[in-house]
């Protein structure tokens, strides 16, 4: 079993539209969770932090945390061409930052 | 600006011969990191560093080397790059090993022929 697991899809969305990227992790020691957002060929750039249980909202982002079912998800609102990228899951654990293998997202116009 | 500067940002170079790929960051941290990224391996870490003189390996350290002698700075060196370690770098620094919201580098592209 993979430390940090994403769906790699692509998925695939219209404009406008509610993007909902998910991340289940292992490690129920793991502190605190990030997203990540990585263009083709450019480095990833931190979009969203969470460390406690519930929702943190940011802008068209939601990320949502729950320590219970191990799992941490990002919600897009109001989708844009420009959101298509790869979504990293990031994990800390125990010091330690473990990546997920990432989601792609295509929004279409 | 804050920012993680990366050196170069591209490199093609022939098996056995050394480089350095350096790395420097502006924001004060304690925490920095080399990862490698290839197509369907995701980010894997190769060494990290808790603070000056102090590095440890990370899940794929073979073949690589690095130093902390100043806490702004953390260079890979690669003594006898192979073919299999043709990838996409990046350095990262945190501010420390609670605080790990991670910086990213440019990225530098490597080819190994």
């Amino acid at each position: 079993q993979k430390e940090v697991e994403q769906n790699s899809g692509p998925l695939s969305v219209p404009e406008g539209a509610i993007a909902s990227l998910n991340c289940t992790y292992s490690d129920r020691g793991s502190q605190s969770f990030f997203w990540y957002r990585q263009y083709s060929g450019k480095s990833p750039e931190l979009i969203m932090s969470i460390y406690s249980n519930g929702d943190k909202e940011d802008g068209r982002f939601t990320a949502q945390l729950n320590k219970a079912s191990q799992y941490v998800s990002l919600l897009i609102r109001d989708s844009q061409p420009s959101d298509s990228a790869t979504y990293l899951c990031a994990v800390n654990r125990r010091g330690k930052l473990i990546f997920g293998q990432g989601t792609e997202l295509s929004v279409k116009p | 600006e804050a920012q993680v500067t990366q050196n170069p940002r591209y490199l093609i170079t022939v098996t056995g011969k050394k480089l350095t790929v350096t790395c420097s960051q502006n924001m004060n941290h304690e925490y920095m990191s080399w990862y490698r990224q290839d197509p369907g391996l995701g980010l894997r870490q190769i060494y990290y560093s808790m603070n000056v003189e102090v590095t440890d390996k990370g899940d794929v350290p073979e073949g690589y080397k690095v130093s902390r002698k100043e806490k702004r700075n953390f260079p890979l060196i690669l003594e006898s790059p192979s073919p299999n370690q043709t990838s996409l770098y990046f350095c990262a620094s945190s501010f420390n090993l609670k605080n790990t919201e991670a910086f990213f580098g440019q990225g530098t592209r490597l080819t190994v022929v």
